[in-house]
């Protein structure tokens, strides 16, 4: 069935640094969403991108859409401690099936 | 702002019980989903239904059932719980469309001894 891989599970990094996160579809989606879950809280909507290489930026989070509709990112520059949580890709296959990707837990050395 | 409520935050049930979650949504989405969330495997969709009296399966329905009587509230069932049902269970609303973004409940967290 289809499947949407998410790496890495976890990513510990320092205040400051970089952070990026990847889903991978093992079939073509018709678009994809991004969620963020604080520790405690509950998913949260993030982003959609619907178009083939689509790139949308909220101030440090940039979020791209591959070419194929196949694979996505979530890049985050300079991190805060606020960045702090789990971060899910949604994808939607073209049956309008939603299949969530395993989560990269984000967590931050101040 | 819209508002998914559960009925519990925490549960403790014991093996064989029958248990009911509770989900109610506020902002006349048609679109109900339950999810369970398990360390390390995501979201998993048990159940989810895009209208009053109407259900579909998701990807791992055995063991659960839902009800749908009302548009605003979203029952989920365990007829006979099971230690490996001890999970945290989200509900999430969305308005129609079928890839509308989904706003969350906070969650319950069942333990099943």
């Amino acid at each position: 069935g289809q499947q949407v891989m998410q790496i890495p599970q976890y990513q510990h990094v320092q205040e400051g640094e970089d952070f990026t996160t990847y889903c991978n579809s093992s079939t073509t989606l018709s678009n994809i969403q991004w969620y963020k879950q604080r520790p405690g809280g509950h998913p949260v909507f993030l982003i959609q991108l619907v178009k083939s290489g689509e790139v949308k930026k909220q101030k440090r989070l940039t979020f791209q859409f591959g070419e194929a509709k196949k694979n996505s990112s979530l890049h985050i520059t300079a991190t805060q401690t606020t960045d702090v949580g789990t971060y899910f890709c949604a994808g939607y296959s073209s049956a309008s099936k939603i299949i969530f990707g395993s989560g990269t837990r984000l967590s931050i050395r101040p | 702002d819209v508002k998914v409520t559960q009925s519990s935050r925490y549960l403790v049930k014991r093996t064989g019980e029958k248990v009911f979650l509770e989900c109610v949504q506020d902002m006349d989405h048609e679109n109900m989903f339950w999810y369970r969330q398990d360390p390390g495997l995501g979201l998993r969709l048990i159940y989810f239904s895009y209208d009053v009296k109407m259900k579909e399966k998701g990807d791992i329905p055995e063991g659960y059932s839902v009800s749908r009587e009302k548009k605003e509230r979203f029952s989920l069932i365990l007829e006979s719980a099971s230690t490996n049902q001890t999970s945290m269970y989200l509900c999430a609303s969305s308005r129609s469309g079928a890839t509308d973004t989904q706003y969350f409940g906070p969650g319950t967290r069942l333990t099943v001894l």
